[in-house]
């Protein structure tokens, strides 16, 4: 079946620091990617998406890229800020029977310091 | 905020207890999603419906249930319940049906049984 694999965190950086979470995947036929924040006590929110090979999603300075070769979609961002400090996830959408589903991974905390 | 609303946002009961868990999706959606959330299981798929009709089932133990209704709003339906039922659960929406878009979240109902 489908699987979704993140690096392990906690993730610890200083503010201005560049960070790279790393997520593979494994899906039948051509699945969507997704990355989601979750901030302390609140729900998961869309952070950026790429329906097809090659498109690089991007938002609030992250981005991803969608490699089919290596399957994989790298959350990346040049200068992390202490209010970047979440939990991120990254996912993938693919047809279910008559419908639809997100399969995710473990997520990965990031702690940003001053 | 996403523009899905889900109630209550805390309920603690205990065990062989049964308790209704409400989702209203955004505007104009017709897709709703559950998922679970907990310590050691991650994030997992429960269900799909589409404008009243269910059409995916993921990880859903025989004892949950749900519905969609006319008005597009959903509950959750979970009963005899047991100590490793505590979990966040999640309301998603979607306005693409079947199709690989992305899911918006609500805050989540945190689910504490006792």
């Amino acid at each position: 079946g489908d699987s979704v694999t993140q690096m392990e965190g906690p993730v610890t950086l200083s503010e201005e620091a560049f960070l790279t979470i790393n997520c593979t995947y494994t899906a039948t036929g051509y699945p969507s990617l997704f990355w989601y924040v979750q901030y302390p006590g609140e729900g998961l929110q869309l952070l950026l998406k790429a329906t097809k090979a090659d498109d690089k999603g991007s938002n609030k300075g992250f981005e991803a890229t969608y490699r089919k070769e290596t399957t994989s979609f790298h959350l990346e961002k040049g200068s992390v800020q202490v209010s970047d400090s979440a939990v991120y996830f990254c996912a993938l959408s693919s047809p279910t029977g008559g419908g639809n589903k997100l399969t995710f991974g473990t997520g990965t905390q990031l702690k940003v310091e001053l | 905020d996403s523009g899905v609303t889900q109630t209550p946002k805390h309920l603690i009961t205990a065990t062989g207890q049964r308790v209704t868990l409400r989702c209203s999706p955004r505007s104009g959606d017709l897709s709703v999603y559950w998922y679970q959330q907990s310590l050691d299981q991650g994030l997992q798929f429960l269900i799909h419906y589409y404008n009243g009709e269910e059409r995916a089932k993921g990880n859903i133990l025989e004892r949950f249930s749900a519905q969609q209704f006319p008005d597009l709003h959903s509950e959750l339906n979970l009963s005899s319940l047991e100590l490793g039922d505590s979990a966040l659960y999640f309301c998603a929406s979607s306005g693409t049906g079947e199709t690989r878009g992305p899911q918006h979240f609500g805050d989540g109902t945190r689910l504490s049984i006792l």
